[in-house]
């Protein structure tokens, strides 16, 4: 099991521009977060995805989107890049019925640089 | 408000001598609190959650609901110990989404 995968791992883009983002949960996991990382910050939540629907959302505009996938993959989709959105961009997966007893695990994240 | 404070960005401790990573929290309900931990280019992952009260790579965590503080420690520290540490929160009867701190790094001197 090669636990989440993220891609691409890096990524240069121009203001404006917009960019998807991918993430494969871990082997039998259901739900997928998202987490933006900027220098120096813990990871801050974005949205989460069950059941191909957004269940919660963080402290985002609107300009960030998502979509997960029958096969439980997931997207993360951000419009009209700022200067700001410069992040590495984490994804984490976890097993709804079990979430009080197994962890989230995270991928090795994104790293999204807006020129 | 929701917060996670990790007062030290860097700490610095000679192998050997006992190490402390303080985390102070900031919420109204009952949440869960969990220490991550990221190695020098690793993935970020789950050290301890206080929940299960286990000592992980000789590291422990108490909930100090009055203080609401759940510092990491460790008796004795090893040079494989260096890496970024990461305090969170997490409400499971809310929601689902993780509140982390913004991390402190730990340098073991040789």
């Amino acid at each position: 099991d090669a636990g989440v995968t993220q891609s691409p791992t890096h990524l240069i883009k121009t203001r404006g521009q917009q960019v998807t983002l991918r993430c494969s949960p871990k082997s039998g996991h259901d739900t997928v977060s998202w987490y933006q990382q900027a220098l120096g910050q813990g990871p801050q939540f974005i949205f989460q995805y069950y059941e191909e629907e957004e269940r919660q959302r963080g402290n985002f505009p609107d300009r960030f989107s998502g979509h997960q996938f029958p096969n439980y993959s997931s997207e993360l989709n951000v419009n009209a890049l700022l200067l700001g959105d410069s992040a590495l961009y984490l994804c984490a997966s976890s097993l709804e019925l079990r979430k009080l007893e197994t962890e989230a695990f995270f991928g090795q994240g994104t790293r999204l640089t807006v020129v | 408000a929701q917060r996670v404070t990790q007062p030290e960005k860097l700490l610095s401790v000679f192998k050997g001598a006992p190490v402390e990573l303080k985390c102070n929290y900031s919420y109204s309900g009952s949440p869960e609190l969990f220490w991550y931990v990221q190695y020098s280019r690793q993935r970020l992952q789950l050290l301890l959650r206080h929940i299960s009260r286990e000592s992980i790579k000789g590291f422990t965590a108490d909930l100090n609901k009055g203080e609401t503080s759940f510092h990491l420690k460790k008796p004795f520290a090893q040079e494989e110990d260096s890496a970024m540490y990461y305090c969170a929160l997490s409400d499971w009867n809310r929601d689902d989404k993780i509140i982390f701190g913004k991390g402190t790094r730990l340098h073991i001197l040789p």
